[in-house]
């Protein structure tokens, strides 16, 4: 089946820039999106992007699309405490309506 | 819009128990679907369903049943609880517009199985 990889851990300072890696396998991926999810609670939609994007912005959010390398990056701006959050990247083929989860990336932000 | 909604939020069995989670979306979508989420595995397709009274397996379906006689219920049975299946589950409902495809998750059930 298909796959999706994070690194499992990055620690950043506040007011610094995380940038959260994910590769995937999917070639025919459709969409990919970046989930967040805070302690004890479920995984709310962060970002996505449709896979013929290069890039999108989103306020303090950039999202970059390697569709050759089949690589994408969540770039946080200004980074905060409230940003320490595990986020999971995902993509959806193009067959059927199912995610592909990436294992997660923890995210800690020190003050 | 309460959005998706899951009970219990937690909740501890013994080996060989049954045992049902519930799950229920209040936003009129077709799709929903189980994960459980274990420590650096991510999130891994238990079940899902397309709509009302059409189930099908996911990635790690084995002692699990689900069932969907409404579009807003779709609740997860545990026949006979082991402890591999300590985990937290997540229930998702879902859109699909012209190609995108959202998902809304509920809060998570944290089950525990000694």
């Amino acid at each position: 089946g298909e796959d999706v990889e994070q690194s499992l851990f990055l620690s950043v300072r506040e007011g610094d820039s995380s940038v959260i890696n994910c590769t995937y396998t999917d070639s025919s991926s459709t969409y990919l999106y970046w989930y967040k999810q805070e302690p004890g609670a479920g995984l709310q939609l962060l970002t996505y992007i449709f896979s013929n994007m290069d890039m999108k912005q989103d306020q303090r959010l950039t999202v970059l699309l390697n569709k050759k390398d089949k690589h994408l990056s969540l770039r946080i701006a200004d980074t905060q405490t409230g940003d320490s959050a595990i986020y999971f990247c995902a993509e959806k083929g193009a067959a059927g309506n199912k995610l592909t989860f990436g294992g997660g990336t923890r995210v800690l932000v020190k003050p | 819009n309460a959005g998706v909604t899951q009970t219990p939020k937690f909740q501890v069995l013994k080996t060989g128990q049954s045992m049902t989670l519930q799950c229920a979306q209040d936003m009129n979508h077709e799709y929903m679907s189980w994960y459980r989420q274990d420590p650096g595995m991510g999130l891994r397709l238990i079940h899902y369903s397309v709509g009302a009274g059409i189930t099908d397996q996911g990635e790690v379906p084995n002692g699990y049943n689900v069932s969907r006689s409404t579009t807003e219920d779709f609740p997860l049975r545990l026949l006979s609880a082991a402890p591999s299946q300590t985990s937290v589950y997540f229930c998702a409902s879902s859109y699909s517009d012209r190609g995108f495809y959202e998902q809304y998750f509920g809060p998570g059930t944290r089950l525990t199985v000694t």
